[in-house]
């Protein structure tokens, strides 16, 4: 059965560094795979997405993720990190249909 | 992408009551799903909101708690029926958008329910 870990519940990291949230997939077929964020009392926002071609995708708010197919892993990374970039971040894959499969979100705190 | 809207925002509801949350698009889609998201807990699909046919379900949701409607491309509505504090979550729509086969999805600001 097709599924996305996110190993981490949270991460910290201080502003102006740059930060990496893990995610990890079991698909068959080709994954298309997804970021979301979720703010504070706020639905998700659609940050970037993997279907094929260069390995690097990059998103909105700075955010890039890395599709490593040997790792089976697809990393959000941002160079730099702010205060606002605070929030609860989704991993998310489809299952070669429409329906997408979330990992369980990982918390980022960016610190003064 | 699509803008979403959501209402209510939030309501408290009693035991054994019934709540609808209505789902509006600022343009006609063909995909919409509703989604469950409990307290601290990632998203769950509960189903897939067809235009002009029955909503179909995942496992473990089903109609008569969770009956759907989609009269129209452009709206949607999801009742939670005979409610129990167990049903306490966010209730987010979303609507798949960005092109054919783009699957990306975007989502409304949610309803938060609390059952007492």
């Amino acid at each position: 059965a097709q599924s996305v870990a996110q190993p981490e519940d949270q991460v910290n990291v201080a502003e102006g560094n740059p930060l990496t949230v893990k995610c990890t997939y079991s698909v068959s077929g080709n994954p298309y795979l997804f970021w979301y964020v979720q703010y504070p009392n706020r639905g998700l926002q659609f940050l970037l997405k993997y279907i094929t071609g260069d390995n690097l995708v990059k998103g909105s708010y700075g955010f890039e993720a890395e599709f490593n197919k040997s790792q089976t892993s697809f990393h959000l990374k941002k160079p730099s990190a702010l205060v606002s970039d605070s929030a609860l971040y989704f991993c998310a894959s489809n299952d070669n249909t429409d329906k997408l499969i979330f990992g369980t979100g990982t918390r980022l705190q960016v610190f003064p | 992408s699509a803008v979403i809207s959501q209402k209510p925002s939030r309501d408290i509801c009693q035991r054994g009551t019934s709540l609808t949350i209505q789902c509006q698009v600022d343009s006609q889609v063909t995909m919409m799903f509703w989604y469950r998201q409990q307290p601290g807990q990632s998203l769950t699909l509960i189903a897939t909101a067809n235009q002009g046919s029955e909503a179909t379900y995942e496992s473990g949701f089903v109609i008569d708690k969770f009956p759907i409607s989609r009269p129209n491309l452009t709206f949607s509505t999801l009742t939670v029926s005979n409610m129990s504090p167990e049903d306490s979550s966010i209730y987010l729509c979303s609507v798949e958008d960005g092109g054919f086969g783009s699957y990306e999805q975007y989502f409304g600001p949610g309803t938060r329910l609390t059952v007492t």
